[in-house]
């Protein structure tokens, strides 16, 4: 069975950072693509970073770039999100998500909630 | 990028109902459109991708259909687990991957 759990979240206070991770089990990890994914309160889901099966190829929306990084350690089967310069609007629940090209974000992890408040 | 509208925002419904959800693209999006259930606290769960096909493990009372700009999802006799958020997403033209702003059904 597929399982990715998040941990990391927490209170952080604006312009600090926070290191979200990921673990994941029940399937070939190296052979994924992986994305996190956020949800602020009472908003819609928003796609926030990319990183390919190698991790040769990344990508983050523009609300996160140059501010967030994502990286992968296959040999551990973690995925990471390195937050850095947080600002109120950061404020959401991330998801973690298996990603392939033909059915999307197929399997899903139940989240990790990152508050930034003063 | 490409914007997904979708309506209603939010429907009222009974057990056993057949609801349905749509979901347009601002541009052509071929058939690369998949659709989600999320339950509050609870992980999100991929129900159809490429429009119509259906995940392994869900449920046959839900369907997709579309391509191009319409996209629908209908759920056949709404079951009481069936009441959460429902969410379109586009596979086309990445990045960035969007979603639509999400469908609450609610019982009536």
């Amino acid at each position: 069975e597929v399982q990715l759990v998040e941990s990391g979240g927490g209170l952080a206070q604006p312009g600090g950072s926070l290191r979200l991770s990921c673990a994941a089990s029940g399937f070939t990890f190296s052979s994924y693509e992986m994305t996190w994914i956020r949800q602020a309160p009472g908003k819609g889901l928003e796609w926030v970073s990319y990183i390919s099966a190698s991790g040769t190829t990344i990508f983050h929306a523009d609300s996160v770039k140059g501010r967030f990084t994502i990286s992968r350690d296959n040999a551990r089967n973690s995925l990471f999100l390195q937050m850095n310069s947080l600002r109120a609007e950061d404020t959401a629940t991330y998801y973690c998500a298996r990603y392939h090209v033909l059915t999307g974000f197929d399997s899903w992890g139940r989240g990790t909630l990152v508050a930034v408040s003063s | 990028d490409i914007q997904l509208t979708q309506s209603p925002s939010s429907l009222s419904a009974s057990v056993g109902d057949r609801v349905t959800i749509t979901c347009r693209a601002s541009q052509r999006i071929s058939r690369h459109l998949n659709w989600y259930q999320h339950k509050l606290g609870r992980a999100p769960k991929l129900l159809i991708y490429e429009a119509s096909n259906l995940q392994s493990g869900v449920a046959s009372r839900f369907s997709g259909s579309g391509s191009g700009t319409d996209f629908t999802l209908t759920i056949t006799n709404l079951q009481p687990e069936d009441f959460a958020t429902y969410y379109c997403q586009q596979n086309y033209n990445t990045p960035p991957w969007t979603f639509g702003q999400g469908t609450k059904v609610e019982i009536k």
